[in-house]
């Protein structure tokens, strides 16, 4: 089976600090996404990596970072955590671009 | 308007009924379709694909109709354990989610 694991389940920061939210998958898969989900909103996909040290925009880039040092760990990171980043957030990972999507259990972040 | 819609719902039905959910999408050009299943506090997995023949899972039944761009999920006998969030995925140059349907099957 398929293992997507995250660093935490509930994270939570205040305005202003560094963020960094870690995903570790077991599948030797290439493709890793971040997402943030939102009610109302579904998943909306934030950076994503077909590679190693590769990394592509998603639909809402703006206020994150990615890094993937390592083929088996995608790493989120906000810069500068701001109260409208609250929010669940998810990482994936699939053998291809398009297929299938493994997730992880989700880590619920608030700012205050 | 959004790539992939659905009614939030929730729909709350009785053990045993049948209900029926379905998605709209506007890009005419996407070559997959999937439903995901969502439950409480945890993340999404995939429930099935959708073909254009139509397919069956069960008690689970997805629909395409690429004319009207839309894509459907039947759920026959519903279970209590069929409780959970509905995500649409849309396929094109990437998956997109849409934001779910709720069920809620009660006793």
């Amino acid at each position: 089976d398929v293992k997507v694991t995250q660093s935490s389940r509930y994270l939570v920061k205040r305005t202003g600090e560094k963020v960094f939210l870690e995903c570790v998958q077991d599948m030797d898969h290439e493709n890793m996404f971040w997402y943030r989900q939102d009610p109302g909103l579904g998943l909306r996909l934030i950076y994503f990596s077909y590679d190693v040290k590769m990394k592509e925009k998603g639909d809402i880039p703006e206020g994150y970072s990615v890094s993937r040092e390592k083929k088996e760990r995608f790493s989120l990171i906000l810069e500068s955590a701001s109260t409208n980043q609250t929010s669940m957030y998810l990482c994936a990972s699939s053998s291809d671009r398009v297929r299938e999507q493994y997730f992880g259990p989700g880590t619920r972040l608030t700012v205050t | 308007r959004k790539e992939v819609e659905q009614d939030p719902g929730p729909f709350n039905v009785p053990e045993g009924a049948t209900v029926a959910f379905n998605c709209t999408y506007s890009n005419s050009a996407s070559q997959s379709f999937f439903w995901y299943r969502q439950d409480c506090r945890k993340e999404p997995k995939l429930l099935m694909s959708v073909y254009s023949s139509g397919n069956e899972d069960g008690r689970f039944t997805a629909q395409l109709n690429r004319a009207s761009q839309y894509i459907s999920l039947l759920i026959r006998d519903s279970k209590l354990s069929d409780s959970a969030t509905y995500l649409c995925v849309v396929r094109g140059n990437k998956l997109v989610f849409g934001a779910g349907t709720i069920l809620r099957v009660k006793s």
